[in-house]
């Protein structure tokens, strides 16, 4: 499974977009890139996901790159209750390898 | 989508003894996972359970310090086997749901163990 990076903390005020990259330059075709986030020690949430097409849901946008080796998660006006850490998640079979996550804080 | 609780929620344990956790799920389910997450860091897959057949331990884990169980396909347990202190972590399990062949993962709350 390929290897993620992302940055270790952001800070966004709230009601501003929260824009979290993540670099995966080692994925492959037919691997997906999921986002999970994690409140409070809590079990993590499923955001996102894509393959090579940008996605929109209730809860974020996901843009990938055309070369597919980075995407980034929007969080369109983010709010309190978004302080969390977000994980991007590559991944080909069955399992979830976790980076070291975005510290996201949203600063009233 | 699936629920998924897991017993205890919480425990302080004394170094030398074992602990065993369990998680439930409210749907048949064929893969189960077991992650460990140490104080301030991101989670690392202890195990993968399926029912039937043994589980898949990763690399770093061993079948004698945590044994698992998967007797059918809503439950599994993870032993915290010979506990000492650097044991001390949250430990969740989550289950693989696929639809249209995407698959998604759900996450239990987690057991917050502390060894001293």
């Amino acid at each position: 499974d390929a290897k993620t990076t992302q940055p270790t903390s952001m800070d966004c005020a709230e009601g501003r977009a929260a824009n979290l990259p993540c670099n995966h330059s080692t994925i492959s075709g037919n691997e997906y890139v999921y986002w999970y986030r994690q409140i409070h020690s809590q079990g993590p949430q499923y955001i996102i996901h894509g393959l090579k097409n940008n996605e929109t849901n209730e809860m974020a946008s996901l843009i990938i790159t055309e070369d597919r080796k980075s995407s980034t998660l929007i969080l369109p006006h983010a709010t309190l209750r978004d302080t969390a850490v977000y994980y991007c998640i590559v991944q080909g079979t069955y399992k979830y390898i976790f980076g070291t996550g975005t510290r996201l804080k949203v600063l009233a | 989508s699936a629920v998924i609780s897991q017993k205890p929620s919480r425990d302080i344990c004394q170094r030398g003894t074992s602990l065993t956790i369990q998680c439930q799920v409210d749907s048949q389910v064929t893969m189960m996972f077991w992650y460990r997450q140490q104080p301030g860091q991101s989670l690392t897959l202890i195990a993968t359970a399926n029912q039937g057949s043994e589980a898949t331990y990763e690399s770093g884990f061993v079948i004698d310090k945590f044994p698992i169980s998967r007797p059918n396909l809503t439950f599994s347990t993870l032993t915290v086997s010979n506990m000492s202190p650097e044991d001390s972590s949250i430990y969740l399990c989550s289950v693989d749901l696929t639809s249209g062949g995407i698959n998604e993962q759900f996450f239990g709350p987690g057991t917050r163990l502390t060894v001293l």
